[in-house]
């Protein structure tokens, strides 16, 4: 969607290896979220952040972090990728008037 | 503990017929917003509904909300095949402006 990017859109990693997927936005928006999407589970919450280095814990938060150093960017790091993190993860900013807009999504596979 | 509920959770319909997606959430909002996702895609607003009472429509599609009820329908009329995809309903529960997504609704209309 335009004004925000995800990259990269397709990952292929090992087992026990780090992962940082990246969000990327020019709508200057606060508010910046990770979702991942599995199937039956809909979408879930893993990390939000409300300002540059303000960031909270989602519904399924564990074995993931968040950093923002800038407005613009917010990263999602698995610090040691397991095979239950295969998903998509979907990037998003938010307004009350408008609701989420979404990134593009990555897909991550674990092997 | 907050849930969003939606049914039926899959829908195949015919080509002409009308039908409801029913969207339940366990908290008071006021904000509900709709989400279509088509295969390997992203998901993209369809409607924004921010008071009791609400109604959009666009096209074949028309979303409602009762917030006393905390319901939301999403109605389609005289189905054709482009409607096929999935369709999420998200509540906006005003906690660190997080929203929370119903399971989808995986619609397949038939010719």
């Amino acid at each position: 969607d335009a004004g925000i990017t995800q990259s990269p859109r397709h990952k292929v990693t090992e087992t026990g290896t780090p992962v940082t997927l990246r969000c990327h936005q020019t709508e200057n928006h606060r508010y910046m979220y990770w979702y991942r999407q599995d199937p039956g589970h809909g979408l879930r919450l893993i990390h939000y952040s409300y300002g540059v280095k303000d960031t909270d814990k989602g519904e399924v938060s564990d074995g993931y972090s968040v950093s923002r150093s800038k407005t613009e960017d917010f990263l999602l790091t698995l610090e040691s990728a397991t095979s239950s993190q295969t998903s998509v993860y979907f990037c998003a900013i938010s307004s009350t008037s408008y609701g989420y807009t979404f990134g593009s999504g990555t897909r991550l596979t674990v092997v | 503990e907050l849930k969003v509920e939606q049914n039926p959770l899959f829908l195949s319909m015919q080509e002409g017929k009308n039908y409801t997606i029913y969207c339940n959430y366990s908290t008071t909002s006021d904000r509900l917003y709709w989400y279509r996702q088509d295969p390997g895609k992203s998901l993209e607003s369809l409607f924004v509904l921010l008071s009791n009472g609400a109604v959009k429509q666009e096209g074949r599609l028309m979303a409602s909300l009762d917030t006393k009820a905390r319901l939301s329908t999403l109605h389609i009329t005289a189905a054709v095949h482009d409607l096929s995809a999935t369709y999420f309903c998200a509540v906006d529960m005003s906690t660190g402006n997080q929203f929370y997504f119903g399971t989808g609704t995986s619609l397949t209309v038939i010719p």
